[in-house]
């Protein structure tokens, strides 16, 4: 079975400086996804970046960068020139990857984040 | 299409009665999801549809709990017979066929309390 384990369960940041968040996971998989969503306080979760297992080159979106390391198994998040509304509830998860379909997302227990003014 | 939509976004239940949420997808994604999401933990699978076949079930789905998707639209989750331990945000995604990059798109949620 596939677990998700985020150590840090708060961590604060001031505003426009960088953060990063820890995610490891296990896995007997060699073909998975794995992802970063933000859940911000009563609102929805999206999606804010993800990985393919099988791609050696880091995933980046805007602010958002993560380092995969495959043989560790581990996935961080960093967030650069962090912002007010970046503070939420992040989510690591993990999917399987069964050929073109889909598998079911596991998560970690999350991070909440906290950018202060 | 606005999203996914989920109703009621809160249900207050006395212990024992039954309650039912829905989920509207997205138009186009053909597979759905619901997760159960409690206080201070990540969202936990429970089943997922591909249009109108439910394909998986999680432990957690105990037999109080069941979910339909009659024509592949829309979907209800019924809890029967409630317990506190119920309590929770029920959350369900919607997802397009092999569009893998793209991720879920959840929706806002139905927070559970059972009192």
């Amino acid at each position: 079975a596939q677990t998700v384990t985020q150590s840090q369960p708060e961590m604060s940041v001031q505003e426009a400086e960088t953060v990063t968040l820890s995610c490891t996971y296990d896995t007997s998989e060699n073909n998975y996804y794995l992802f970063w969503y933000k859940q911000p306080p009563s609102r929805q979760m999206i999606l804010v970046i993800r990985q393919e297992a099988y791609k050696q080159q880091n995933a980046t979106e805007n602010r958002f960068s993560v380092n995969f390391q495959k043989a560790a198994k581990s996935f961080s998040l960093k967030i650069s020139d962090s912002q007010l509304g970046d503070t939420a509830m992040y989510f690591c998860a993990f999917m399987k990857h069964y050929g073109g379909s889909q598998g079911n997302l596991i998560f970690g227990k999350g991070t909440k984040l906290s950018v202060k003014p | 299409d606005t999203g996914v939509s989920q109703n009621p976004r809160h249900k207050i239940t006395k212990r024992g009665q039954n309650v039912t949420f829905r989920c509207d997808p997205i138009s186009e994604h053909n597979r759905l999801y619901w997760y159960r999401q409690t206080l201070g933990q990540g969202p936990e699978f429970l089943t997922y549809f591909q249009n109108e076949a439910q394909l998986e079930k999680s432990r957690l789905l105990s037999d109080r709990f069941s979910a339909e998707r009659p024509k592949g639209s829309f979907s209800t989750l019924e809890i029967q017979r409630t317990e506190q331990g119920d309590s929770a945000m029920y959350l369900c995604a919607s997802s397009k066929p092999g569009d893998i990059r793209g991720g879920y798109t959840f929706g806002s949620g139905t927070r559970l309390t059972v009192v």
